[in-house]
């Protein structure tokens, strides 16, 4: 199994710009999130599911978009970059259900100018 | 709104010492809380977790206890090696569910 693939591992956008981040996962978990990393400041939840047609917000939702057509994939839209979204972000799976462990993908690093 | 702190940003111990890392959170009970090793340009692997009504869980060098009434956890690993340097995240739940408040992780270095 590969688990948790995120796609791409580093990316340079301008200001304004839009892109999507993939994330996918073979591990047929329901629940799927996206979180963001930056420095003193830990992982903060982004968009999360529980399942495919299911979605909600986190913790700093503004600015991103997501949408979960499958079990599969959970992709992360930027409509339009800021700086502000210079981050690290890593997707996460898990089973539903209480004292489920996540399951991380590598990250993706993304510079927005 | 809730938070988490760890002890300290870094930690720097010698190698066959006993490293213990502090987690604290405010504003909110856990049902359970887990913690998670990051090494750099990797996500974050799963370690341990521990439930509201257990006081202490063990595994292999690891150790993790879990004070509700203090509000916080530690994580110890003992005879630590240089091996076991890596940035430590505590991440209580939120609600019982999936979601979780992580905290700002604690780089470990074990020094030989």
């Amino acid at each position: 199994n590969a688990g948790v693939t995120q796609t791409p591992k580093f990316q340079v956008l301008k200001t304004g710009q839009s892109m999507t981040l993939q994330c996918a996962q073979d591990m047929n978990h329901e629940y799927m999130s996206w979180y963001r990393q930056d420095p003193g400041m830990g992982l903060r939840l982004i968009h999360y599911s529980v399942g495919a047609g299911i979605t909600d917000q986190g913790e700093v939702p503004n600015g991103y978009n997501v949408s979960r057509s499958t079990t599969e994939d959970f992709p992360l839209r930027l409509l339009s970059a800021a700086p502000s979204q210079t981050s690290v972000y890593f997707c996460a799976s898990s089973p539903l259900g209480a004292f489920e462990k996540l399951f991380f993908g590598s990250g993706t690093q993304l510079s927005v100018l | 709104s809730q938070k988490i702190e760890q002890n300290s940003e870094a930690l720097n111990i010698q190698e066959g010492k006993t490293a213990t890392l502090t987690c604290n959170y405010t504003n909110y009970s856990p049902a359970y809380l887990q913690w998670y090793r990051q090494d750099p340009g990797r996500g974050p692997v799963f370690l341990l977790l521990i439930r509201e009504n257990e006081k202490e869980k063990r595994k292999e060098r690891l150790k993790v206890t879990f004070d509700t009434t203090l509000k916080q956890s530690l994580f110890h690993i003992t005879a630590s090696q240089p091996a076991d340097s890596a940035t430590y995240l505590c991440a209580p739940s939120v609600s019982g569910g999936q979601n979780f408040v992580f905290g700002p992780g604690t780089r470990l270095s074990v020094l030989p």
